[in-house]
């Protein structure tokens, strides 16, 4: 079956820096997306990794291991409005999305 | 670029009646739209695959005849919720897919909150 396992809470402190690991098992891959999703509010899209290594974009890095199955989302300088779950998917061989359940980061001042 | 719509954004109805969420691309086709439905605290689930001029292909477990979807144009589908149940209250959220060089990216309309009573 495939499966995306990510933790379900995380907690840090302003200005600090957290990784949200995301480990996958799926039938092809595609791609593997981080999302941001506010408390009411759909997704928006943070990275897409599809080539092994690290993508840098601002405060937020996302890593890709294809070997490993596993990725992980890197947030630098944490800020209060990052509060908010981050969705780990992964792009399968019919080019669609399998979602990990979530990860809900608590950000304490 | 590639903002979708989704319209309403909340709906409370009775028990029984049929609701109907409308799903738009606004600057972009999309030949493939997608509907997933959050419920609390949990990650979207998949109901089902629109595309444009074909039927709907739907996720296992999930009711064709009560989740109606139509794909009519490349910038619009709908999911008609039909004798809505409270069961299917929920947050529903419908993402349009734009093929990049490299990679397909869906990009996500804001969800419409639908409350059975």
């Amino acid at each position: 079956g495939q499966n995306i396992d990510q933790p379900t809470e995380m907690t840090a402190t302003e200005g600090a820096i957290v990784q949200i690991n995301c480990t996958y098992q799926t039938s092809g891959f595609n791609g593997l997306f981080w999302y941001q999703q506010h408390a009411g509010e759909a997704p928006t899209f943070l990275s897409y990794n599809v080539l092994d290594g690290l993508e840098e974009k601002g405060r937020f890095s996302s890593f890709l291991s294809r070997s490993k199955g596993y990725s992980y989302l890197l947030l630098k300088e944490l800020q209060m409005k990052d509060s908010a779950s981050y969705l780990c998917a992964v792009m399968d061989s019919n080019y669609q999305l399998i979602w990990g359940a979530g990860t809900k980061l608590i950000i304490k001042p | 670029g590639a903002v979708v719509s989704q319209h309403p954004s909340w709906v409370i109805c009775k028990s029984g009646t049929s609701v109907k969420i409308e799903c738009r691309s606004l600057d972009f086709q999309a030949t493939t739209m997608f509907w997933y439905r959050q419920f609390p605290k949990q990650s979207l689930m998949l109901m089902a695959t629109s595309n444009e001029g074909s039927k709907a292909t739907y996720e296992q477990g999930v009711e064709k005849d009560k989740f109606l979807i139509n794909h009519a144009s490349l910038t619009l589908s709908t999911l008609t919720v039909t004798s809505a149940h409270p069961e299917d209250s929920s947050f529903y959220i419908c993402s349009a897919t734009l093929y990049r060089d490299s990679y397909n990216e869906q990009f996500f309309g804001p969800g419409t909150r639908l409350t059975v009573l």
